[in-house]
Protein backbone atom coordinates (compact mmCIF):
# COMPACT_ATOMS: atom_id res chain seq x y z
CA UNK A 1 0.00 0.00 0.00
CA UNK A 2 1.63 2.86 -1.44
CA UNK A 3 -0.73 6.04 -0.07
CA UNK A 4 -1.58 6.79 -3.77
CA UNK A 5 -4.56 4.53 -5.30
CA UNK A 6 -4.84 4.24 -9.29
CA UNK A 7 -7.53 3.07 -11.27
CA UNK A 8 -8.44 1.07 -13.23
CA UNK A 9 -4.67 -0.73 -13.09
CA UNK A 10 -5.27 -1.83 -16.72
CA UNK A 11 -7.14 -0.50 -19.15
CA UNK A 12 -7.78 -1.09 -23.33
CA UNK A 13 -9.39 1.63 -25.39
CA UNK A 14 -9.84 1.80 -28.98
CA UNK A 15 -8.84 5.46 -30.78
CA UNK A 16 -12.68 6.37 -30.50
CA UNK A 17 -12.89 5.83 -27.15
CA UNK A 18 -13.50 8.12 -24.17
CA UNK A 19 -11.99 6.88 -20.63
CA UNK A 20 -10.73 7.94 -17.40
CA UNK A 21 -7.57 7.37 -14.87
CA UNK A 22 -8.25 8.07 -11.45
CA UNK A 23 -6.45 8.91 -8.58
CA UNK A 24 -6.64 9.25 -4.95
CA UNK A 25 -3.85 10.20 -2.28
CA UNK A 26 -3.89 8.93 1.20
CA UNK A 27 -0.83 10.78 2.41
CA UNK A 28 -2.66 14.27 3.03
CA UNK A 29 -0.27 16.16 0.87
CA UNK A 30 -1.34 19.19 -1.06
CA UNK A 31 0.41 18.18 -4.75
CA UNK A 32 -0.44 16.04 -7.00
CA UNK A 33 0.94 14.99 -10.71
CA UNK A 34 0.46 12.81 -13.48
CA UNK A 35 3.34 10.94 -15.26
CA UNK A 36 3.86 9.18 -18.48
CA UNK A 37 6.56 5.97 -18.44
CA UNK A 38 7.28 4.05 -22.04
CA UNK A 39 10.11 1.96 -22.34
CA UNK A 40 13.27 2.49 -22.57
CA UNK A 41 12.54 6.18 -21.91
CA UNK A 42 12.71 8.52 -18.56
CA UNK A 43 9.65 9.38 -16.92
CA UNK A 44 7.33 12.34 -18.26
CA UNK A 45 5.74 14.95 -16.31
CA UNK A 46 2.50 15.91 -17.95
CA UNK A 47 0.77 17.63 -14.95
CA UNK A 48 1.56 19.38 -11.56
CA UNK A 49 -1.61 19.87 -9.48
CA UNK A 50 -0.95 22.39 -5.96
CA UNK A 51 -3.45 22.85 -4.12
CA UNK A 52 -5.62 21.47 -6.97
CA UNK A 53 -4.58 24.43 -9.15
CA UNK A 54 -3.03 23.22 -12.27
CA UNK A 55 1.08 24.87 -12.24
CA UNK A 56 1.97 22.76 -14.98
CA UNK A 57 1.07 21.70 -18.21
CA UNK A 58 4.19 19.87 -20.05
CA UNK A 59 3.39 20.33 -23.42
CA UNK A 60 0.98 17.65 -23.23
CA UNK A 61 -1.36 16.93 -26.31
CA UNK A 62 -5.28 17.89 -25.39
CA UNK A 63 -6.46 14.49 -25.84
CA UNK A 64 -5.12 14.62 -22.15
CA UNK A 65 -7.35 16.38 -19.94
CA UNK A 66 -6.73 16.47 -16.08
CA UNK A 67 -9.29 17.21 -13.36
CA UNK A 68 -8.59 17.61 -10.07
CA UNK A 69 -11.83 18.14 -7.96
CA UNK A 70 -9.78 18.61 -4.32
CA UNK A 71 -6.38 18.16 -3.01
CA UNK A 72 -6.72 14.40 -2.81
CA UNK A 73 -8.34 13.46 -5.66
CA UNK A 74 -6.74 13.80 -9.50
CA UNK A 75 -8.42 12.87 -13.02
CA UNK A 76 -7.26 11.93 -16.48
CA UNK A 77 -9.16 11.81 -18.87
CA UNK A 78 -8.86 10.56 -22.39
CA UNK A 79 -10.35 10.97 -25.64
CA UNK A 80 -9.27 10.03 -29.27
CA UNK A 81 -6.18 8.70 -27.67
CA UNK A 82 -3.29 7.29 -30.63
CA UNK A 83 -1.20 4.02 -30.14
CA UNK A 84 1.75 5.58 -29.37
CA UNK A 85 -0.27 7.10 -26.05
CA UNK A 86 0.08 3.44 -24.64
CA UNK A 87 1.83 3.18 -21.74
CA UNK A 88 2.22 3.65 -17.95
CA UNK A 89 0.70 5.89 -16.32
CA UNK A 90 1.68 7.04 -12.57
CA UNK A 91 -0.01 9.37 -10.39
CA UNK A 92 2.07 10.59 -7.34
CA UNK A 93 1.77 12.75 -4.64
CA UNK A 94 3.86 15.04 -2.46
CA UNK A 95 3.93 17.76 0.38
CA UNK A 96 5.53 20.59 -1.32
CA UNK A 97 7.71 22.86 1.84
CA UNK A 98 10.35 25.22 1.33
CA UNK A 99 12.80 22.45 3.07
CA UNK A 100 12.47 20.08 -0.09
CA UNK A 101 10.68 17.22 -0.62
CA UNK A 102 10.18 14.41 -2.68
CA UNK A 103 7.48 12.28 -4.58
CA UNK A 104 5.18 8.81 -3.32
CA UNK A 105 3.97 6.98 -6.47
CA UNK A 106 0.86 5.26 -7.33
CA UNK A 107 0.92 1.55 -8.53
CA UNK A 108 0.25 2.75 -11.99
CA UNK A 109 -2.70 2.41 -14.74
CA UNK A 110 -1.57 0.40 -18.08
CA UNK A 111 -3.23 1.66 -20.67
CA UNK A 112 -3.15 0.40 -24.39
CA UNK A 113 -4.15 2.20 -27.22
CA UNK A 114 -5.69 -0.45 -29.99
CA UNK B 1 23.52 14.87 -23.90
CA UNK B 2 21.21 13.81 -21.43
CA UNK B 3 20.51 15.92 -18.36
CA UNK B 4 20.75 12.56 -16.44
CA UNK B 5 22.63 9.54 -17.70
CA UNK B 6 21.92 6.14 -16.09
CA UNK B 7 23.27 2.61 -18.02
CA UNK B 8 20.05 0.32 -18.29
CA UNK B 9 21.42 -2.56 -18.11
CA UNK B 10 20.16 -5.37 -17.58
CA UNK B 11 22.77 -6.26 -14.87
CA UNK B 12 22.85 -9.43 -13.55
CA UNK B 13 24.59 -10.65 -10.28
CA UNK B 14 25.11 -13.75 -8.16
CA UNK B 15 22.83 -13.41 -4.95
CA UNK B 16 24.99 -12.49 -1.93
CA UNK B 17 27.04 -9.55 -4.49
CA UNK B 18 27.36 -6.13 -3.59
CA UNK B 19 25.69 -4.18 -6.26
CA UNK B 20 26.74 -0.80 -7.76
CA UNK B 21 24.35 1.06 -9.34
CA UNK B 22 25.41 4.76 -10.76
CA UNK B 23 24.01 7.81 -12.34
CA UNK B 24 25.66 11.01 -14.11
CA UNK B 25 23.98 14.33 -14.70
CA UNK B 26 25.02 17.55 -15.68
CA UNK B 27 23.20 20.08 -13.88
CA UNK B 28 25.62 21.19 -11.19
CA UNK B 29 22.51 23.44 -9.75
CA UNK B 30 21.19 19.79 -8.63
CA UNK B 31 20.97 19.41 -4.73
CA UNK B 32 18.42 16.47 -4.21
CA UNK B 33 19.08 13.32 -4.89
CA UNK B 34 16.25 10.58 -4.82
CA UNK B 35 16.56 6.66 -5.66
CA UNK B 36 13.19 4.64 -6.44
CA UNK B 37 13.11 0.99 -7.00
CA UNK B 38 10.55 -0.45 -9.46
CA UNK B 39 9.15 -3.90 -9.66
CA UNK B 40 7.80 -4.99 -13.02
CA UNK B 41 3.99 -3.66 -13.40
CA UNK B 42 4.49 -1.40 -10.34
CA UNK B 43 4.77 2.08 -9.76
CA UNK B 44 8.60 3.56 -8.10
CA UNK B 45 8.91 3.27 -5.00
CA UNK B 46 11.15 5.68 -3.40
CA UNK B 47 14.23 3.92 -1.34
CA UNK B 48 16.49 6.77 -0.80
CA UNK B 49 17.06 10.27 -0.31
CA UNK B 50 19.80 12.33 -0.08
CA UNK B 51 20.77 16.09 0.00
CA UNK B 52 23.81 17.39 -1.59
CA UNK B 53 26.96 15.37 -1.01
CA UNK B 54 27.97 12.50 1.44
CA UNK B 55 26.74 8.83 2.71
CA UNK B 56 23.24 7.85 3.62
CA UNK B 57 23.22 4.69 4.88
CA UNK B 58 20.05 2.68 5.25
CA UNK B 59 20.12 -1.52 6.21
CA UNK B 60 22.01 -2.86 2.99
CA UNK B 61 21.37 0.04 0.91
CA UNK B 62 23.82 2.81 0.80
CA UNK B 63 23.77 6.47 -1.22
CA UNK B 64 26.31 7.97 -1.99
CA UNK B 65 26.61 11.99 -3.97
CA UNK B 66 30.04 13.16 -5.62
CA UNK B 67 28.91 16.40 -6.37
CA UNK B 68 32.24 17.55 -7.40
CA UNK B 69 32.14 14.54 -10.12
CA UNK B 70 28.44 14.52 -11.00
CA UNK B 71 28.19 11.73 -9.73
CA UNK B 72 25.49 9.58 -7.48
CA UNK B 73 25.76 5.14 -6.42
CA UNK B 74 23.25 3.45 -4.74
CA UNK B 75 25.16 0.47 -3.46
CA UNK B 76 23.22 -3.05 -2.28
CA UNK B 77 25.22 -5.40 0.24
CA UNK B 78 24.36 -9.27 0.51
CA UNK B 79 21.99 -9.00 -2.74
CA UNK B 80 18.97 -11.21 -2.83
CA UNK B 81 16.47 -11.98 -5.53
CA UNK B 82 13.83 -9.61 -3.99
CA UNK B 83 15.82 -6.99 -5.02
CA UNK B 84 15.12 -7.83 -8.78
CA UNK B 85 13.77 -4.75 -10.38
CA UNK B 86 14.61 -1.41 -11.86
CA UNK B 87 16.43 1.37 -9.71
CA UNK B 88 15.65 4.69 -11.23
CA UNK B 89 17.75 7.88 -9.86
CA UNK B 90 15.98 11.51 -9.38
CA UNK B 91 17.42 14.61 -8.68
CA UNK B 92 16.12 18.20 -8.60
CA UNK B 93 17.38 21.90 -7.80
CA UNK B 94 15.32 22.54 -5.25
CA UNK B 95 13.30 19.48 -3.96
CA UNK B 96 9.95 20.58 -5.51
CA UNK B 97 8.02 17.54 -6.75
CA UNK B 98 7.45 19.12 -10.22
CA UNK B 99 11.46 19.47 -10.84
CA UNK B 100 12.40 16.20 -10.75
CA UNK B 101 14.55 14.76 -13.34
CA UNK B 102 14.77 11.27 -13.58
CA UNK B 103 17.28 8.34 -15.06
CA UNK B 104 15.69 5.63 -17.67
CA UNK B 105 16.33 3.08 -14.97
CA UNK B 106 18.64 0.22 -14.61
CA UNK B 107 17.47 -3.42 -14.49
CA UNK B 108 18.87 -5.53 -11.70
CA UNK B 109 18.55 -9.28 -11.40
CA UNK B 110 19.84 -11.11 -8.91
CA UNK B 111 20.31 -14.54 -9.41
CA UNK B 112 20.36 -17.63 -7.33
Amino acid sequence: ETGVTQTPRHLVMGMTNKKSLKCEQHLGHNAMYWYKQSAKKPLELMFVYNFKEQTENNSVPSRFSPECPNSSHLFLHLHTLQPEDSALYLCASSQEDRNGNTIYFGEGSWLTVV
Amino acid sequence: QKEVEQDPGPLSVPEGAIVSLNCTYSNSAFQYFMWYRQYSRKGPELLMYTYSSGNKEDGRFTAQVDKSSKYISLFIRDSQPSDSATYLCAMSETGGGNKLTFGTGTQLKVEL
